[in-house]
């Protein structure tokens, strides 16, 4: 298993630029989610889903979007760039469905995203 | 909503010392706590969890403390090390549920002193 995937690792965007996070994971996890990452701030929620076809709002939704259409991908849309958004972005997965192990969340490798 | 308090933010102690650090949570539904371990540029690693069905759970030289009453959970670290350094957050949220989101708190920097 290659556990959660995230791409691109490292992105550079201009204030008002669009762009794609993409998370995939093949551990079949219901549960997929986006967190930022801001110095002293912790890890904050920003969508997620508890399976395909369904999302929903975590802490702080606003300026991003998500679409669950199968079990695999849970994308992040960022439809207009901003300074703001500069932040480390981390897929996460787990299952919902119970066992030893079923609450065990794994994090992707993180997202450095700078917007200038 | 739902909110997940850390303290300390830093934490600096001396190597074979202990180090605890606190939680509290909002949801009162609540009924599983992981710790995660992150270390400089790595991604956050699950630690330790404890269910509110259980008090406290230990795994050598950690362990997590539960008060569902008082709505607290702590992480003890004991004869720490340096690699014990890292930054570490506490995560609350409900168990084999579909609103089971997860929140984590704003993280503790712990720094392990030779």
């Amino acid at each position: 298993n290659a556990g959660v995937t995230q791409t691109p690792k490292f992105q550079v965007l201009k204030t008002g630029q669009s762009m794609t996070l993409q998370c995939a994971q093949d551990m079949n996890h219901e549960y997929m989610s986006w967190y930022r990452q801001d110095p002293g701030m912790g890890l904050r929620l920003i969508h997620y889903s508890v399976g395909a076809g369904i999302t929903d709002q975590g802490e702080v939704p606003n300026g991003y979007n998500v679409s669950r259409s199968t079990t695999e991908d849970f994308p992040l849309r960022l439809l207009s760039a901003a300074p703001s958004q500069t932040s480390v972005y981390f897929c996460a997965s787990r299952l919902t469905s119970g066992g030893v192990t079923g609450n065990t969340i794994y994090f992707g490798e993180g997202s450095w995203l700078t917007v200038v | 909503g739902e909110n997940v308090e850390q303290h300390p933010s830093t934490l600096s102690v001396q190597e074979g010392d202990s180090a605890v650090i606190k939680c509290t949570y909002s949801d009162s539904a609540s009924n599983y706590f992981p710790w995660y371990k992150q270390e400089l540029g790595k991604r956050p690693q699950l630690i330790i969890d404890i269910r509110s069905n259980v008090g406290e759970k230990k795994d050598q030289r950690i362990a997590v403390t539960l008060n569902k009453t008082a709505k607290h959970f702590s992480l003890h670290i004991t004869e720490t090390q340096p690699e014990d350094s890292a930054v570490y957050f506490c995560a609350a949220s409900r168990d084999y549920s579909s609103a089971s989101k997860i929140i984590f708190g704003s993280g503790t920097r712990l720094s392990i002193r030779p």
